[in-house]
């Protein structure tokens, strides 16, 4: 996983609390994203950043807030959980490259909502 | 918005077996990547393929990226249960700077023994 750690692995929720997924990089990459993988939709990109101080909305940010207060940390925040939010979550950083957007992947957080 | 289709959606072949499995879009990308996921994990980069005709080999695995860089193959030779997984690929979204991917949502394929 190229030195990408999320925490926690597995974590259930009840409808309306909240949370926090922490991802860790050893290595000092500018770019880092979280994504949601879910059956028949694929990986969708929530928000990320390109930097320290730095974040971004992506694909499907509903729901979620993001902070990046140091570089090595990238934090996915649920204020209020919903079912919808039952997913398989991915932090990946992007390797320094001008040319191409490789992607490193951490090992994931399972979420369950209820 | 670019997208990527990738086919077939599952593939269940026996161990030993060639396949074939397929990435296309109706837009041009400057390159693009393959990624296999396996169960409970991320995904792992395979390869990054350039320029169009390109042609990667990774032991039994050979990716080919389209003549007019819209589309990319990945065949697999002789395949063994360790290849289980969901092939994904990807590409740069177009535009500015290459820092965000579009994700095809992959071919999910068993090896039987």
């Amino acid at each position: 996983n190229a030195g990408v750690t999320q925490t926690p692995k597995f974590r259930v929720l009840k409808t309306g609390q909240s949370m926090t997924l922490l991802c860790a990089q050893d290595m000092n990459h500018e770019y880092m994203y979280w994504y949601r993988q879910d059956p028949g939709l694929g990986l969708r990109l929530i928000h990320y950043s390109v930097g320290e101080g730095t974040t971004a909305k992506g694909e499907v940010p509903d729901g979620y807030n993001v902070s990046r207060l140091k570089k090595q940390n990238f934090l996915l925040g649920l204020e209020s959980a919903a079912p919808s939010q039952t997913s398989v979550y991915f932090c990946a950083i992007k390797r320094d490259s001008k040319l191409f957007n490789e992607q490193f992947f951490g090992p994931g957080t399972r979420l369950t909502v209820l | 918005t670019q997208l990527l289709e990738q086919s077939p959606q599952f593939l269940s072949i026996q161990e030993g077996e060639n396949l074939t499995v397929y990435c296309n879009s109706s837009s041009v990308f400057s390159s693009l990547q393959w990624y296999r996921q396996e169960p409970g994990e991320g995904p792992v980069l395979l390869v990054t393929v350039v320029t169009g005709g390109e042609v990667k080999k990774l032991k039994r695995l050979t990716f080919q990226f389209g003549d007019a860089r819209k589309d990319s193959s990945l065949h697999i030779t002789a395949a063994q249960p360790g290849d289980t997984g969901l092939y994904l690929c990807a590409g740069p979204n177009s535009g500015g700077s290459n820092y965000k991917l579009t994700f095809g949502k992959g071919t999910l394929l068993t090896v039987n023994p």
